[in-house]
């Protein structure tokens, strides 16, 4: 049962566009979500982040946005630049944990690519 | 600071070979978690270890286990194994016992085939 789905495997946007990517989960005890971002032969690296009492979190080209109701959230690029090219993971922790454990619920990417 | 080491980087095995991984995390940091990423499945949570007590397990069979040494290195071991069980296995280290988000670091990972 995946908890959290992203279902673009993949998103060809050209530089300077706006790249939206685009995460569903089912579980309403997710209490934080996160963004990694993963290069061939790297693990994954982090890129923002949200709690699930805020809507929006930004930094710098970097939006995520939480919509609770609808269990959706999406991260924002803008301008989009090559370098981004990458794959991108949406993360979730469960609260029901009570913040004991650092266990995180990950989708199963989507591959960007920037066109120049 | 050094970032997260695993060890090997690649192995290759045959079916029935068991396997241990090694994980050093950042100088500091007690927790450690494990990962597999599969093509398809994303990161699959494997177990997470916090001053050498295992606090939280996926729903992976007991061919898979782990621990960790008191200067919290951390290796797993996989017995037995499958052709499914290849991929790339990755280890993230934390300082904290509780989830601070911006400081679960991730090594590069131990790509694994199992022939």
């Amino acid at each position: 049962d995946q908890q959290v789905k992203q279902n673009s495997p993949s998103l060809s946007v050209q530089e300077g566009r706006i790249s939206i990517l685009n995460c569903d989960y089912t579980n309403s005890m997710f209490d934080y979500f996160l963004w990694y971002k993963k290069y061939p032969a790297e693990g994954p690296t982090f890129l923002i982040s949200i709690s699930s009492i805020k809507d929006k979190n930004e930094d710098g080209r970097f939006t995520v946005f939480l919509n609770k109701s609808a269990k959706h959230l999406s991260l924002h690029i803008v301008p989009s630049q090559p370098g981004d090219s990458a794959v991108y993971f949406c993360a979730a922790s469960d609260g029901s944990y009570g913040g004991a454990t650092n266990k995180l619920i990950f989708g199963t990417g989507t591959l960007l690519a920037v066109q120049p | 600071k050094a970032g997260v080491t695993q060890t090997p980087r690649y192995l290759i095995k045959t079916r029935g070979q068991q396997v241990t991984l090694s994980c050093s995390p950042i100088s500091g940091h007690r927790s450690v978690s494990w990962y597999q990423q599969t093509p398809g499945q994303g990161l699959q949570f494997l177990f997470e270890y916090f001053s050498e007590t295992q606090r939280n397990k996926g729903n992976f069979p007991g061919r898979f286990s782990g621990r960790q040494f008191s200067n919290s290195r951390s290796e797993m071991n996989v017995s037995t194994l499958e052709l499914g069980d290849s991929a790339l296995y990755l280890c993230a280290s934390s300082q904290t016992g509780t989830p601070s988000y911006n400081e679960q670091f991730f090594g590069p990972g131990t790509r694994l085939t199992v022939l």
